[in-house]
């Protein structure tokens, strides 16, 4: 079935360092979504990108939408320790299909 | 804008018991909501599609007669566990899709324990 992988899996950086992050399927998806969780809480969307190529920023955070729809990329710059939590990627074919969701990937920020 | 809230926040029950969980779209109006379940370390798994006016859709290995979901208005869905089992602790979390717009906007969870 349709599948999304997400790496690293976990990662430990230092306060101020940038962040990447990327995900990726083997299917062609034309919206890509990245959320973020905290623990115990529902995730809350950072960005959504719809369209091949789009580099889109949100504050400290700029996503991209690979030019293959296979592929999106996060990266978070200048990290503080309020970027500690799970980093979903999600993908979506069209509007009448689901979103599949990615494993997720974990950040932990050390002061 | 896009605000979902869910009531409770947490819930403890006894085996057997039925738990209700409400999902409500504060500043809009949702068709479709959407429930998920999360596991400790997991991503998040989609137990069902809820559109108002209608039943809902309910993914591979999800049984419906356990997790009725009612979505009786624009921004209203509930998710009620009958009989739950311990076996049915989870983080449940509902979501709303914003008309058009391809993208969902999730509630807070409700942390389920079934003693």
């Amino acid at each position: 079935g349709q599948q999304l992988n997400q790496s690293p899996q976990s990662m430990f950086i230092q306060e101020g360092e940038d962040v990447s992050m990327n995900c990726t399927s083997s299917s062609i998806f034309n919206t890509w979504l990245w959320y973020k969780q905290d623990p115990g809480e529902g995730p809350v969307l950072l960005i959504a990108l719809y369209k091949a190529g789009e580099l889109t920023s949100n504050g400290r955070l700029t996503a991209q939408f690979g030019i293959t729809r296979k592929d999106s990329f996060l990266n978070i710059s200048a990290s503080i320790p309020s970027d500690v939590g799970i980093y979903f990627c999600a993908g979506l074919k069209t509007s009448y299909d689901k979103v599949i969701f990615g494993p997720g990937t974990s950040l932990s920020v050390i002061p | 804008g896009a605000v979902v809230s869910q009531h409770p926040s947490r819930v403890i029950c006894k085996s057997g018991t039925s738990v209700k969980i409400e999902c409500r779209s504060l500043d809009f109006q949702a068709t479709t909501m959407f429930w998920y379940r999360q596991f400790p370390k997991q991503s998040l798994m989609l137990m069902a599609t809820s559109n108002e006016g209608s039943k809902a859709t309910y993914e591979q290995g999800v049984e419906k007669d356990k997790f009725l979901i009612n979505h009786a208005s624009l921004t209203l869905s509930t998710l009620t566990v009958t009989s739950a089992h311990p076996e049915d602790s989870s983080f449940y979390i509902c979501s709303a899709e914003v008309g058009g717009a391809d993208t969902q906007y999730f509630g807070p969870g409700t942390r389920l324990t079934v003693l």
